[in-house]
């Protein structure tokens, strides 16, 4: 399975822009670059997902690089609700398998906000 | 909003005892997965289903069962609980889409499941 490498720990100021990268090389075609996060003491929160061109969402944009083989999930005003795990995982689509939307995560990025 | 409900938040059990996890989810959803998240280790997958009374392993099934009678609920068992079980269990559902399904997973807050 291909994996994701990110950082272990981030810190940002309250109402910055925060830039959480995420590193796929191994990446197949047809893998979706999933996030999601993890607040204290809750399961993980789905935040977006992409194939190939960057997505928007009211929660976060995901920047996918043209060859696939990373990507940022970028916070545009960091709040101190903000503060959780971050985890990019890889969406895999194997058509002959039975995926169904597995989704294998890894350690994620600790985010912390700082007022 | 899609919700998914665990039945408890903590639970402790003595070893040996046989467990029942409950998870419902209220948006007709056709998958549902079980995890279970350490420290060091992450979130890792147990079991998930894509159909009523379908059932596929993940990563790491021994010791476990489940049971999905109806689409909406979706049942982990410990069949005889033992310490190194002691964890925090995470349910969540997904839309179908058949195998090649990327859509987004909902999750529970979880049990803490603590087996003495």
């Amino acid at each position: 399975d291909a994996k994701t490498t990110q950082p272990n720990s981030m810190e940002s100021n309250e109402e910055e822009p925060v830039h959480l990268p995420c590193n796929h090389s191994t990446i197949s075609g047809t893998d979706y670059i999933h996030w999601y996060r993890q607040l204290p003491s809750q399961g993980p929160e789905y935040v977006i997902h992409g194939l190939t061109s960057n997505v928007n969402n009211r929660m976060a944009s995901l920047a996918i690089a043209e060859d696939r083989k990373s990507s940022t999930l970028i916070l545009h005003r960091a709040t101190l609700r903000d503060a959780a795990v971050y985890y990019c995982i890889l969406g895999h689509r194997d058509g002959g398998g039975t995926s169904y939307g597995k989704l294998t995560f890894g350690q994620g990025t600790i985010l912390t906000v700082h007022p | 909003d899609v919700k998914v409900t665990q039945s408890s938040r903590y639970l402790v059990k003595r070893t040996g005892e046989k467990v029942f996890l409950e998870c419902v989810q209220d948006m007709d959803h056709e998958n549902m997965f079980w995890y279970r998240q350490d420290p060091g280790l992450g979130l890792r997958l147990i079991y998930f289903s894509y159909d009523v009374k379908m059932k596929e392993k993940g990563d790491i099934p021994e010791g476990y069962s489940v049971s999905r009678e109806k689409k909406e609920r979706f049942s982990l068992i410990l069949e005889s609980a033992s310490t190194n079980q002691t964890s925090m269990y995470l349910c969540a559902s997904s839309t179908g889409g058949g195998r090649g399904s990327n859509q987004p997973q909902h999750f529970g807050d979880g049990t803490r499941l603590s087996i003495l």
